[in-house]
């Protein structure tokens, strides 16, 4: 089974623009959560989507959104984009339905904002 | 956000050596898991745990789900270079969906 994928794995913006990463589930799973890394505050959760409805979010500001489609693929977007907003984005799948809760994580997108 | 709280931050240990770290939270947790990461990649998990005093063994891992449900440990035994990474414990509580709350993260260096 392949695993969970991530595009693009790389990306640099500006200050202010917005930006869209992409997240393809392992086949099968229903979840995705997206969770923010940066070296002072660690993994964050951001949301989760689960058959295409936000069914968690953390405590980030609305600029951070995300959406998910009916095939499971999930995109976030982040909008006016600061500079603390330079971290690596995960997503990670799983089956979602109240069932043993093992996440599976890609291999993230890589955010610099200069 | 929270975290919770890993230890020891890092360590170095030579090739051979038996590791252990752990993990504690002052919450419940229903469902412990252990992951790894290496620089630049997205964290692989190691170990799941779901009930008060499991104990479960992944080749030479070890974790074990504490009693109060308030902690995990991890135990890496025979360490090997390829054992370098970032390993970090996360929990899930029951009502919080898909929300897995991490810890701070334990650097492990191994020397030969």
């Amino acid at each position: 089974k392949a695993g969970v994928t991530q595009t693009p794995r790389y990306l640099i913006k500006t200050r202010g623009q917005q930006v869209t990463l992409s997240c393809s589930p392992i086949s099968g799973h229903r979840s995705v959560s997206w969770y923010q890394q940066t070296p002072g505050q660690g993994l964050q959760f951001l949301f989760e989507y689960f058959s295409e409805t936000q069914r968690n979010k953390g405590n980030f500001p609305g600029r951070f959104s995300g959406r998910q489609f009916s095939n499971s693929r999930s995109e976030m977007n982040v909008s006016t984009l600061e500079l603390g907003d330079s971290a690596l984005y995960l997503c990670a799948s799983s089956l979602g339905a109240g069932g043993p809760n093992e996440q599976y994580f890609g291999p993230g997108t890589r955010l610099t904002v200069t | 956000g929270q975290q919770l709280n890993q230890s020891p931050q890092s360590m170095f240990i030579q090739e051979g050596e038996d590791v252990s770290m752990n993990c504690t939270s002052s919450s419940i947790f229903n469902t412990w898991l252990w992951y790894k990461q290496d620089p630049g990649e997205g964290p692989v998990l190691l170990i799941a745990l779901y009930k008060a005093g499991e104990l479960t063994s992944n080749g030479r891992l070890t974790a074990q789900f504490g009693i109060t449900r308030k902690d995990s440990f991890l135990n890496i035994s025979a360490s090997i270079p390829s054992d370098v990474g970032i390993y970090f414990c996360a929990g899930y509580r029951t009502g919080t969906a898909s929300k897995l709350t991490f810890g701070t993260g334990t650097r492990l260096q191994v020397t030969l």
